[in-house]
């Protein structure tokens, strides 16, 4: 099984500036054949259902800010928001899909500083 | 737009069998896609269970395949979960989600309580 291990667990930026988060996979999600990365990001807010911020990486969902960016490969992968807003506090978790069964991180709560 | 509602007990007795639907408006089961439960236990982090087609065919994580049946009725365009044999350690928030790689969207969520 894909262990994904996530960093910092918690997080505490101020309002504008960049919050970074770490995602390392145990074993590389990479998929040779198509050059993609089979990892998706995250995005709960207390008292909701997850929602799909980022897939293959780096692939934006239709609607998510564009302060919003996912990058790396293989088994490091980065979760950036280029300028925190208070509408950004949550917990963010990253997810495999490489390979059954699908795992998540075990998140990564951001808060304002 | 896609929307996903789950429905069930709130309170399965341990070593019962816990059973959860999910009704999906605004797309049609059988158009295809996979359709999978996850749960969260309160305060912590998620957990796949398993995916099912609309043909019928389903893969489970192993950690709780010898407890777990996800079954598809596409008449009603619903999909269920049973989960034989629960503990307390089965209490969590159960979501419906849309997906066979990445989950978009997901129903609201529902909390069962597994105590006696």
């Amino acid at each position: 099984d894909i262990v994904m291990t996530q960093s910092p667990g918690s997080l505490a930026v101020s309002l504008g500036e960049r919050a970074t988060i770490n995602c390392k996979s145990s074993q590389s999600v990479l998929y040779s054949s198509n050059n993609k990365n089979y990892l998706a990001w995250y995005q709960q807010k207390s008292g909701q259902p997850p929602k799909l911020l980022i897939y293959w990486a780096s692939t934006r969902e239709s609607g998510v800010p564009d302060r919003f960016s996912g990058s790396g490969s293989g088994t490091d992968f980065t979760l950036t928001i280029s300028s925190l807003q208070a509408e950004d506090v949550a917990v963010y978790y990253c997810q495999q899909y490489y390979s059954s069964p699908y795992s998540f991180g075990q998140g990564t709560k951001l808060e304002i500083k | 737009q896609v929307q996903l509602q789950e429905s069930g007990p709130g309170l399965v007795k341990p070593s019962e069998t816990l059973s959860l639907t999910c009704t999906v408006s605004g797309y049609s089961i059988s158009n295809g896609y996979y359709w999978g439960w996850i749960r969260q236990p309160p305060g912590k982090g998620l957990e796949w269970i398993g995916s099912i087609y609309h043909s019928g065919s389903t893969y489970y994580n192993p950690s709780l395949k010898s407890r777990v049946t996800i079954s598809v009725d596409t008449s009603k365009n619903q999909f269920s979960l049973k989960l034989s044999s629960v503990t307390a350690a089965d209490t969590a928030i159960y979501y419906c989600t849309r997906g066979e790689d990445w989950f978009d969207p997901w129903g609201q969520g529902t909390l069962v309580t597994v105590s006696s």
